[in-house]
């Protein structure tokens, strides 16, 4: 299995306090994504990095962002939690190798609660 | 309308039967993959592909292009093949590596 790591597993916290999830990925992938997973929506993206101190963001970015300062950890922090953002989180990773894409590979996800 | 629709949205079967699980997309890709997710649990990647077929054990997918579809088929089906599975596809026109998912379909294979 890919080493890919997600903490916390489980959070609760209440409405407008800063709260960080890591991803910490031991591949060395380049790629590395943040996802939220919410009924009848399927997986979305958030923000996106394509290297150290490379990031870009996803279709629901607003209320989020990330930091990659280590290929291996790829941060996502939201300033002030709101209930919206509820939800199960998912950080994955991907690479190219000799023009092909490697499979994606998922974290087993942090399931924050907002109150 | 999303651009990867997934059918049916949700599925029961009898353990052994033969399972199909379509997935339809309307952009231009570069790969297609399909993901296994247990209840409660993480997301497992079961294929990636571009064109043609390929197989892993009991389970099979396929890939039209010109169509702009996939089928997964799961063959003599197990209670524990009950997962959601999620068909997702790699745009071509998006920024590098990007992903567009369908919402899944939900599997019970009742024994």
């Amino acid at each position: 299995d890919a080493g890919i790591t997600q903490s916390p597993r489980h959070k609760v916290t209440e409405t407008g306090t800063p709260v960080t999830l890591r991803c910490h990925q031991t591949e060395n992938h380049r790629y590395m994504y943040w996802y939220r997973q919410d009924p009848g929506h399927g997986l979305r993206l958030i923000h996106y990095s394509y290297g150290v101190k490379d990031t870009d963001k996803g279709e629901v970015s607003d209320g989020y962002s990330v930091s990659r300062s280590k290929t291996e950890d790829f941060l996502l922090t939201l300033e002030s939690a709101t209930s919206s953002q509820t939800s199960v989180y998912f950080c994955a990773i991907s690479d190219y190798f000799w023009g092909l894409s490697s499979p994606l590979h998922f974290g087993n996800g942090t399931r924050l609660t907002v109150t | 309308k999303n651009e990867v629709e997934q059918s049916p949205q949700n599925l029961t079967a009898q353990e052994g039967e033969f399972i199909t699980i379509n997935c339809s997309y309307s952009v231009g890709i570069s790969a297609l993959h399909w993901l296994q997710q247990h209840p409660g649990g993480g997301i497992v990647s079961l294929f990636m592909l571009s064109s043609g077929k390929k197989k892993h054990g009991r389970l099979i997918a396929t890939i039209n292009i010109q169509e702009k579809h996939s089928s997964l088929h799961i063959t003599a089906s197990h209670p524990r093949d009950s997962a959601v599975y999620i068909c997702a596809v790699r745009d071509l026109g998006g920024a590098t590596n990007k992903l567009i998912f369908g919402t899944g379909t939900l599997l019970a294979v009742q024994p």
